[in-house]
């Protein structure tokens, strides 16, 4: 079974600081992995998924993702932090790409301090 | 071009009631998946429609029962609610099978209290 698990459900960073948010998964077979961000009362929205290929993958708003097998990690970062990027992310794993279950982490509330 | 649609934004249930959620998937979208957010977690994969047809199902009970449309709407209906009910439910649309080529986009959500 695939599991997702997220160090830190919240992070606080100044603005203009690192952003790293830590996802770790799972999965008996090369997994498909997926980064969500969450805005309040808003549904989620993809920001980058990692299938096959290049292991550092680039999603929308400066965020990127590195895919490192041998540590079973798929972490977000982006350089600078805005303010903008306060909200709720989920990692999560699938295990094929026809439909199956995807498996989302619990979540990482991210603060963007002034 | 509307993105995914959600009604009703809102619902109180008492327990042992039944409900009705409704989602509208993005235009040219033919696949609804249904999630179920806990208040603090991740979303739960619930079940997923596709021809009308339920494809996959998550780790729920017979009481969470679905239904799409001819024109790929859906249904999510939960009977004899309980109070581990509440939660918000969210649909996703896609083209074909959600996975890791067919993004799915999703709605807003309905927030479920179960009293």
């Amino acid at each position: 079974a695939q599991s997702v698990t997220q160090l830190g459900s919240h992070v606080s960073v100044s603005e203009g600081a690192l952003v790293l948010l830590r996802c770790n998964y799972s999965s008996s077979v090369p997994p498909y992995l997926f980064w969500y961000v969450q805005y309040p009362n808003q549904g989620l929205q993809l920001l980058l998924k990692y299938t096959t290929g290049a292991t550092l993958v680039k999603g929308i708003n400066g965020f990127e993702a590195e895919f490192k097998k041998s540590e079973t990690s798929f972490h977000l970062t982006k350089p600078s932090a805005h303010m903008s990027d306060a909200a709720e992310y989920f990692c999560a794993v699938s295990d094929n790409n026809r439909g199956q279950n995807f498996v989302f982490g619990p979540g990482t509330r991210l603060s963007v301090l002034p | 071009d509307a993105g995914v649609t959600q009604s009703p934004t809102h619902l109180i249930k008492t327990r042992g009631q039944q409900v009705t959620l409704r989602c509208s998937p993005k235009s040219g979208h033919d696949t609804v998946s249904w999630y179920q957010q806990a208040l603090g977690q991740g979303p739960q994969f619930i079940f997923q429609y596709y021809e009308e047809e339920e494809r996959q199902r998550g780790n729920f009970p017979d009481r969470f029962s679905g239904h799409q449309f001819p024109n790929y709407s859906s249904e999510l209906n939960v009977n004899a609610l309980l109070l581990g009910d509440s939660a918000l439910y969210l649909c996703a649309s896609s083209l074909g099978l959600a996975g890791a080529y067919n993004e799915q986009f999703f709605g807003p959500g309905t927030r479920l209290t179960v009293l």
